[in-house]
């Protein structure tokens, strides 16, 4: 069974600074991974995702992820925080192929941008 | 011209009541999910439907009945709501064979009292 860990619920940064959300992954078989961001009071929207191919993957609002999987690791960065970053990230995994599969998600990392 | 919407937005009900969300994407997607966020904001998948038919359904107590009537509606019936059921439900969709990702609606909000 596949399983996710994000490393710290709450993740603080400055306007500008880099930003780093940790996700490790648990996985029998070769994992999909997805990134997705949820504003306040809203549903969750895709950042970015690793299925195959390049292991550095880039996304929306300048967001990227590379996949490691010596680490099992997807972690997300962003160079320069801005005050729109401010929402709860998610980290999911799901198995390969067919229809008969599920998105696992991590706990959530809130991240908050300081001025 | 919103991919996945849900109604109502907000539900606020009685301990005993029944209750229905409806939700519907027009992304020609085949299968759709069923979620639930509790208040840690924990998501949870309840059920997932594949053209019409049940293919998750993990352990939600039977007072909790999806429906799909057509490939772009899923709905969730709840009986008998109860105090823990208070949580956001999301509705997502994707498609099983093109691509991977899920698109969630907006959630839906019910709080039991």
């Amino acid at each position: 069974a596949q399983s996710v860990t994000q490393l710290g619920s709450h993740v603080s940064v400055s306007e500008g600074a880099l930003v780093l959300l940790r996700c490790n992954y648990s996985s029998s078989v070769p994992p999909y991974l997805f990134w997705y961001v949820q504003y306040p009071n809203q549903g969750l929207q895709l950042l970015l995702k690793y299925t195959t191919g390049a292991t550095l993957v880039k996304g929306i609002n300048g967001f990227e992820a590379e996949f490691k999987k010596s680490e099992t690791s997807f972690h997300l960065t962003k160079p320069s925080a801005h005050m729109s970053d401010a929402a709860e990230y998610f980290c999911a995994v799901r198995t390969s192929g067919g229809s008969n599969y599920k998105l696992t998600f991590g706990k959530g990392t809130l991240l908050t941008v300081n001025p | 011209d919103t991919a996945v919407s849900q109604t109502p937005k907000y539900l606020v009900t009685q301990m005993g009541n029944d209750k229905s969300i409806k939700c519907e994407q027009n992304l020609g997607h085949d299968t759709m999910y069923w979620y639930k966020q509790d208040s840690k904001k924990f998501l949870k998948i309840m059920f997932s439907y594949n053209n019409k038919e049940l293919i998750i359904n993990e352990t939600v107590p039977n007072r909790f009945s999806p429906k799909s009537p057509d490939k772009a509606h899923l709905n969730l019936h709840i009986n008998s709501l109860e105090l823990g059921d208070s949580a956001v439900y999301f509705c997502a969709s994707s498609h099983s064979t093109e691509s991977y990702e899920q698109y969630f609606g907006p959630g839906t909000r019910l709080t039991v009292t």
